[in-house]
């Protein structure tokens, strides 16, 4: 069974802090993702890599940056966390490139104060 | 890039009654198409998928069905139980990464 795991369920970080979330896959999937899923907007990707070294922007990308330098690790970095980014992060990886479907890790809810 | 339209956001059943949700898209090079199903509190899980070399797929109380034409695609769950309730998302890949719908709460109610 291929697991993704988020490492905080839940973070409270004040507005102006650096905020890393982390995301780890246990099925050598060369895809990763970041999304941000707020109500009545769906899923919307922040970030994507595609292989090691490898980053590319999403839909949304502004306030974040990514770090991928292990294949099986894909950390979200918000440089100074504001309120706006309040919301449930998901991390997913997939095998194949929009041919096969993904696996999310379980969430992060992050509240920003 | 792909835009993916789901319809309806809310959809409350009778127990037993069938539930249909549509999505169309936009990219006529789309050629896979994958629901996913999300519990309150849990993660999207992937519950069916559809390739375009088929226009339906079964999976014992749901089915997806391809429309390549009119580019859509609906999921359809038979008999709801209570268990089916939750938020469905389609998706439509785009450049090798996938277009979500915006969802669809399903309240099935006994």
């Amino acid at each position: 069974d291929v697991k993704v795991t988020q490492s905080s369920r839940y973070l409270v970080k004040r507005t102006g802090e650096k905020v890393f979330l982390e995301c780890v896959q246990d099925m050598d999937h060369e895809n990763m993702f970041w999304y941000r899923q707020d109500p009545g907007l769906g899923l919307r990707l922040i970030y994507f890599s595609y292989d090691v070294k490898m980053k590319e922007k999403g839909d949304i990308p502004e306030g974040y940056s990514v770090s991928r330098e292990k294949k099986e690790r894909f950390s979200l970095i918000l440089e100074s966390a504001s309120t706006n980014q309040t919301s449930m992060y998901l991390c997913a990886s997939s095998f194949g490139r929009g041919n096969y479907g993904y696996t999310f890790g379980s969430g992060t809810r992050l509240t920003v104060v | 890039g792909e835009n993916v339209e789901q319809h309806p956001s809310t959809l409350s059943v009778q127990e037993g009654d069938s539930a249909v949700i549509k999505c169309t898209y936009s990219d006529s090079a789309s050629n896979y198409f994958p629901w996913y199903k999300q519990e309150l509190g849990k993660r999207p899980q992937l519950i069916i998928d559809i390739r375009s070399n088929v226009g339906e797929k079964k999976d014992q109380r749901i089915a997806v069905t391809l429309n390549k034409t009119a580019k859509h695609f609906s999921l359809h769950i038979t008999e709801t139980q209570p268990e089916d309730s939750a938020v469905y998302f389609c998706a439509a890949p785009s450049w090798g990464k996938f277009q979500f719908g915006a969802g669809t709460q399903v309240v099935v109610t006994p």
